[in-house]
């Protein structure tokens, strides 16, 4: 079952631009986490926010929670080519133990 | 560290046959976990260990996935009928306790049952 519901599905843009992901989830979480998978390979960890945190950062990643309204949102900016990927929101419920994915959005970042 | 190792990286086989997919994770990480991931249904989580350990195999789809970790730096996953709607690419990751990395993600297996 997916947890969480990424939107949009897709998502289009101009390098220098930049990408905001949306991600919503139905539980109570521990923590959220993004992933980034690039075309035939596994995920890659971007980042992780904990249920008491409301905004992170991480280079030109931002990462925002807020558990009020079950949402998290990922902005990348400054977007470059090499952002295009698919990213995923992942819930977990404890601090330890299974993710659960969301289906993802596909970011293409035109040169 | 090399990472989560799996192999092999591709798989054709045909219906009916016995397919065996390897995991080896990150030494020190006591979380394993095997997902399977296809266009129709994303990311499914078939089985997780913790110490060797299967915690939840609710996931595994049916009697023929079976999975194994028999000691920490190995774990197999093991479809026996193989049929062609098990056609995925199924990813092998590990973790560690209290750790803020997320999770390990292998390259992923991708299995064609013909």
């Amino acid at each position: 079952s997916q947890q969480g519901e990424e939107d949009p599905q897709a998502l289009s843009i101009q390098e220098g631009e930049n990408a905001t992901m949306n991600c919503s989830y139905k539980t109570s979480i521990n923590n959220l986490q993004w992933y980034r998978q690039n075309s035939g390979r596994g995920l890659v960890h971007l980042i992780l926010i904990r249920s008491n945190e409301r905004e992170k950062h991480s280079g030109r990643l931002r990462v925002t929670l807020d558990t009020s309204k079950k949402s998290s949102s990922l902005l990348i900016t400054a977007s470059r080519a090499a952002d295009t990927a698919s990213y995923f929101c992942a819930t977990n419920p404890s601090s330890y133990g299974k993710l659960t994915f969301g289906q993802g959005t596909i970011l293409t970042v035109h040169p | 560290d090399a990472g989560v190792i799996q192999s092999p990286r591709h798989e054709v086989t045909e219906m009916g046959q016995e397919v065996t997919l390897r995991c080896k994770p990150i030494s020190g990480h006591d979380y394993l976990f095997w997902y399977r991931q296809t266009m129709m249904r994303g990311l499914e989580l078939l089985i997780y260990f913790n110490n060797n350990v299967p915690i939840d195999d609710s996931g595994m789809p049916e009697d023929r996935f079976s999975a194994k970790m028999p000691n920490a730096s190995f774990s197999t996953l093991k479809i026996q009928p193989s049929e062609p709607r098990d056609s995925a690419v199924y990813f092998c990751a590990s973790s560690q306790t209290g750790g803020n990395r997320g999770y390990t993600f292998g390259s992923g297996t991708r299995l064609t049952v013909v």
